[in-house]
C-alpha cells in the first residue's frame, strides 16, 4: 500500500458528461501529480500541485482541470468527456518539489467513457 | 527536452533466466533523478528504485540490480533468476520538476 488513495476505482460514464476524480496524498506529502495512462500514449503527465498551487503543467486538455485543497487532497475534473478520454488516471504524491524524491502512486481510477 | 526511451516494448524469458531492461534518457540538466517503477497486472505503480545524477554506483537489491552509466545516459535494470511474479510492465522515469516516463517494457516470465 503506497498510502495514496484514489476514488473511485472505476467509473463508467457517457460522452459529454463531467466527472471528478479524487486523490488523497500520503500523510506529509505536499506535492500531488496527475497522470493519464492509455494504451497508445503510455503514462502522460497532466499536472502537478504543490501545497495548493499549480507547479507544472503537462499535456492536460482544456476540458480538464485540477485543484489541490487546503487539506492537500486533490481533484481532477474531466468535462465534455469523449471516448478517447477512457484511460487509467493515476495520482501520485511526493514530499515536495525541491528534493527530487520519488513519487508514490495510488491504485488509479479506471475511467470508461461510453 | 527531457526524454526517456525504453526500446524493448516486450520481452519473454523462461523462469530462472536473467533479463536486462534497457533505459536511455535525455536531459540538459546536471541534477536529475532516475527511477524504475513496476506495474503488475493488478495495475498499480510500484516504486522500485531512485538514483541521482551524482551517484553512479550500481545498486543491488536481492535479485534486482541497476546499472547507471552517465557516459551513455543509461540506467539499465537486471533481474537475476527471474520468477513468474516478476511478470509486469516496467517503467523507467526521469525527474527534474516533473516525472517523465518511458513507454515501458512488458516482461513475461514463462514457467
Amino acid at each position: 500500500d503506497s498510502g495514496v488513495t484514489q476514488t473511485p476505482k472505476h467509473l463508467i460514464t457517457a460522452t459529454g458528461q463531467r466527472v471528478t476524480l479524487r486523490c488523497s496524498p500520503r500523510s506529509g506529502d505536499l506535492s500531488v501529480y496527475w497522470y493519464q495512462q492509455s494504451l497508445d500514449q503510455g503514462l502522460q503527465f497532466l499536472i502537478q500541485y504543490y501545497n495548493g498551487e499549480e507547479r507544472a503543467k503537462g499535456n492536460i486538455l482544456e476540458r480538464f482541470s485540477a485543484q489541490q485543497f487546503p487539506d492537500l487532497h486533490s481533484e481532477l475534473n474531466l468535462s465534455s468527456l469523449e471516448l478517447g478520454d477512457s484511460a487509467l488516471y493515476f495520482c501520485a504524491s511526493s514530499l515536495n518539489t525541491g528534493d527530487f524524491t520519488e513519487a508514490f502512486f495510488g491504485q488509479g481510477t479506471r475511467l470508461t467513457v461510453v | 527536452a527531457q526524454k526517456v526511451t525504453q526500446a524493448q516494448t516486450e520481452i519473454s524469458v523462461v523462469e530462472k533466466e536473467d533479463v536486462t531492461l534497457d533505459c536511455v534518457y535525455e536531459t540538459r540538466d546536471t541534477t536529475y533523478y532516475l527511477f524504475w517503477y513496476k506495474q503488475p497486472p493488478s495495475g498499480e505503480l510500484v516504486f522500485l528504485i531512485r538514483r541521482n545524477s551524482f551517484d553512479e554506483q550500481n545498486e543491488i537489491s536481492g535479485r534486482y540490480s541497476w546499472n547507471f552509466q552517465k557516459s551513455t545516459s543509461s540506467f539499465n535494470f537486471t533481474i537475476t533468476a527471474s520468477q513468474v511474479v516478476d511478470s509486469a510492465v516496467y517503467f523507467c522515469a526521469l525527474r527534474d520538476d516533473k516525472i517523465i516516463f518511458g513507454k515501458g517494457t512488458r516482461l513475461h516470465i514463462l514457467p
